[in-house]
C-alpha cells in the first residue's frame, strides 16, 4: 500500500487566495483526519470523518475553513481566503474502524503551507 | 474531554545517554496508548503503541513505554540514545469513549548530540 498521499507538498499562495489541500487514505480505512501543525501551538486536530461523514469539526479554526469527503478515497481541506496565520503543516490521518489496535492512525507526508 | 501532558518540551543529550519522557493523561476509564516520533521535515509515525497486556512495551528503535495505571503515565524510555534518534517525540491517546479519536500531548523536541 502506498499510505496516506496528500498533495501537494508545498503551497506558497498569496494573502486572500483560495487554497485547497487534497488527502487520499489509506484503502479500507473508515477514519479520515486533518491536522495542522505549527511551532506556536503544535499538533491540532481540525476534523475527522467516519465513512465520509464529519463528526467532529470542533478544531476548525474559522468558517474560512472547509473539509469534504466526497468519497472513501478521497478528502479536501479548503482555506478561502487564505491568510498568513495558516502557514502551517496540514496532515492527514486515516485508521480503521473500531478498538484497540485499529485506532493506530497513519499520517501522510504533509503540505507544507506559506501564505505569503 | 482527555488532556495529555508532555512535561520536557526540549531534551538534549549526548550520544549513549539513557532518555526517558514523561507523558501522563487525564482520563480514568480505558486507554489506549501511543508514542509516535517524527524526524525533521517528515511525518509523523508509530513508535510503540499499548493496548492492554503486559504493561512494559517494546518499540522500534530500541524504544520501550511502561504503561502505569496509578499513575496515568506512559513513559518513553531508551537506555542508549543515537544522534540519528534526534526528533521530535509525540505521547496520544485513546479513550474508550472517543471513538478514533486520538489527543496528542504538546510534543518533546529531543536533540542528540555527537
Amino acid at each position: 500500500d502506498a499510505g496516506v498521499i496528500q498533495s501537494p507538498r508545498h503551497e506558497v499562495t498569496e494573502m486572500g487566495q483560495e487554497v485547497t489541500l487534497r488527502c487520499k487514505p489509506i484503502s479500507g480505512h473508515d477514519y479520515l483526519f486533518w491536522y495542522r501543525q505549527t511551532m506556536m501551538r503544535g499538533l491540532e486536530l481540525l476534523i475527522y470523518f467516519n465513512n465520509n461523514v464529519p463528526i467532529d469539526d470542533s478544531g476548525m479554526p474559522e468558517d474560512r475553513f472547509s473539509a469534504k469527503m466526497p468519497n472513501a478515497s478521497f478528502s479536501t481541506l479548503k482555506i478561502q481566503p487564505s491568510e498568513p496565520r495558516d502557514s502551517a503543516v496540514y496532515f492527514c490521518a486515516s485508521s480503521l474502524a473500531g478498538t484497540g489496535n485499529y485506532n493506530e492512525q497513519f499520517f501522510g507526508p504533509g503540505t507544507r503551507l506559506t501564505v505569503l | 474531554a482527555q488532556s495529555v501532558s508532555q512535561h520536557n518540551h526540549h531534551v538534549i543529550l549526548s550520544e549513549a545517554a539513557s532518555l526517558e519522557l514523561g507523558c501522563n493523561y487525564s482520563y480514568g476509564g480505558t486507554v489506549n496508548l501511543f508514542w509516535y516520533v517524527q524526524y525533521p521535515g517528515q511525518h509523523l509515525q508509530l513508535l510503540l503503541k499499548y493496548f492492554s497486556g503486559d504493561p512494559l512495551v517494546k518499540g522500534i528503535k530500541g524504544f520501550e513505554a511502561e504503561f502505569i495505571k496509578s499513575k496515568f503515565s506512559f513513559n518513553l524510555r531508551k537506555p542508549s540514545v543515537q544522534w540519528s534518534d534526534t526528533a521530535e517525540y509525540f505521547c496520544a491517546v485513546n479513550a474508550d469513549n472517543a471513538g478514533n479519536m486520538l489527543t496528542f500531548g504538546g510534543g518533546t523536541r529531543l536533540m542528540v548530540k555527537p
